[in-house]
């Protein structure tokens, strides 16, 4: 089993720029969620797709952040415009979620490091 | 330059001995409680987990005990190898999908 695939697995941009993180979860998973990691807040829960619908984006940090997932085996983070406070490790992590299941293990990917300069 | 962020706690241990990590957590309602390990370069991996209806579990070469009158959780890792260098996260269910997490642990197992 391949595991959680995300892409890049580093990203080193301008302020500005606009960037793009990908994530291919586990085959057969229908949860997807995406982390940000920081010295300063650890991991934070960003937004929460289950069957390709977003259902929690409560973490999103603002209109500047973007997810996407659409269909079961892709989803994309975007930030527009970058800003050097959004440096950052994210991670995308995937799950099955099944019915009377108050939680089921999520598998993590391996992160991509962002830096904006 | 270099940021200032937290500093995380840490815990040194001697290769062979038995290592105690230790977490609070914030909410008397969670039912659920899961212990991550996190390598560098890594993204966080399940070790351990366990449910509000009990106060003690063990898996291969880990323990997880769990007291709710004082929130608290514990991982004790036995015969801790140079592997288990990581940092250890305890999360928090928070309600079917979401996790909390903690600030996580170091720890640097010496040779």
């Amino acid at each position: 089993d391949a595991g959680v695939i995300q892409s890049p697995r580093h990203e080193v941009t301008e302020m500005g720029q606009e960037v793009t993180l990908r994530c291919k979860p586990i085959s057969g998973h229908n949860s997807l969620f995406w982390y940000r990691q920081t010295m300063m807040r650890g991991l934070e829960l960003l937004i929460y797709f289950n069957n390709n619908v977003p259902i929690d984006d409560s973490g999103m940090p603002e209109d500047r952040f973007s997810a996407k997932m659409p269909n079961a085996s892709f989803s994309t983070l975007k930030i527009q415009p970058s800003e050097p406070r959004d440096s950052a490790v994210y991670f995308c992590a995937s799950s099955l979620r099944g019915s009377g299941f108050t939680y089921n293990e999520q598998f993590f990917g391996p992160g991509t490091r962002l830096t904006v300069l | 330059g270099e940021s200032v962020g937290l500093h995380l706690p840490t815990l040194s241990v001697q290769e062979g001995d038995n290592s105690i990590i230790n977490c609070a957590y914030s909410n008397s309602a969670s039912d659920y409680f899961i212990w991550y390990k996190q390598e560098s370069g890594k993204g966080p991996q399940f070790i351990i987990d366990i449910r509000s209806n009990m106060d003690k579990r063990q898996g291969q070469r880990v323990t997880v005990l769990l007291n709710k009158t004082v929130k608290h959780l514990s991982l004790q890792i036995a015969a801790t190898q140079p592997g288990d260098s990581a940092v250890y996260f305890c999360a928090e269910n928070q309600g079917d999908y979401k996790l909390s997490f903690g600030a996580g642990t170091t720890v640097t197992v010496r040779a």
